[in-house]
């Protein structure tokens, strides 16, 4: 089974741009989470989707967004990017049951760079 | 405020050693702890756990968890060079599936 795909893998962008970050799930998989990931904040949780209705959401601000397909690919888009965006993110699939605990899976993440 | 601490953030040992990493937290209606191993890309799954005292083994690596005191212990016995990396323990939450919090990490190095 091919694991979780992200892409792209380095971007860089300047401030004010706006950047879409792309994640493929693992097969069967319907639940993406979206991850920020910089050395002073570790790991912070962005956003969840699930059949294309975003069900948890972080502590960020209205400039990340993001939106899931009909095939379980998601999307993150960050628009006037800042500096401070500068980061690692970080997209993961889990599978759903009812009452499951679920294990989560991480992609490679994209290495996002704002000048 | 849900939080997920690890112990301690650093750690420097030689091959050959034992060590065990600390994961302690407060979140509301917990559901699973689960650790991670992150080298330079993504994390990498390891184990994870939902009942007290049951340990769950991986070659050299064990862990144990503790829900009535909060917290969890990583196990790695006979260290070697390829486990140095960062250890990442998170926490998932009832009634918000696929929520985690994550603790900052304890960066291990294995020296030769």
């Amino acid at each position: 089974k091919a694991g979780v795909t992200q892409t792209p893998r380095y971007l860089i962008k300047t401030r004010g741009q706006q950047v879409t970050l792309s994640c493929s799930p693992i097969s069967g998989h319907r639940s993406v989470s979206w991850y920020q990931q910089t050395p002073g904040q570790g790991l912070q949780f962005l956003f969840e989707y699930f059949s294309e209705t975003q069900r948890n959401k972080g502590n960020f601000p209205g400039r990340f967004s993001g939106r899931q397909f009909s095939n379980s690919r998601s999307e993150m888009n960050v628009s006037t990017l800042e500096l401070g965006d500068s980061a690692l993110y970080l997209c993961a699939s889990s599978s759903q049951g009812s009452g499951s605990y679920n294990e989560q899976f991480f992609g490679p993440g994209t290495r996002l760079t704002v000048l | 405020e849900d939080k997920v601490v690890q112990s301690p953030l650093s750690l420097v040992v030689h091959e050959g050693d034992t060590v065990t990493l600390n994961c302690s937290y407060e979140v509301t209606n917990f559901r699973s702890l689960l650790w991670y191993k992150q080298e330079k890309k993504a994390p990498t799954f390891l184990f994870m756990l939902t009942s007290s005292g049951i340990e769950k083994k991986s070659g050299r690596l064990s862990s144990i968890l503790d829900k009535k005191e909060l917290f969890s212990i990583l196990n790695i016995t006979a260290t070697q060079t390829g486990d140095s990396a960062v250890y990442l323990c998170a926490v998932g939450v009832e009634y918000n599936f696929n929520k985690f919090y994550f603790g900052s990490g304890t960066k291990l190095n294995v020296k030769p």
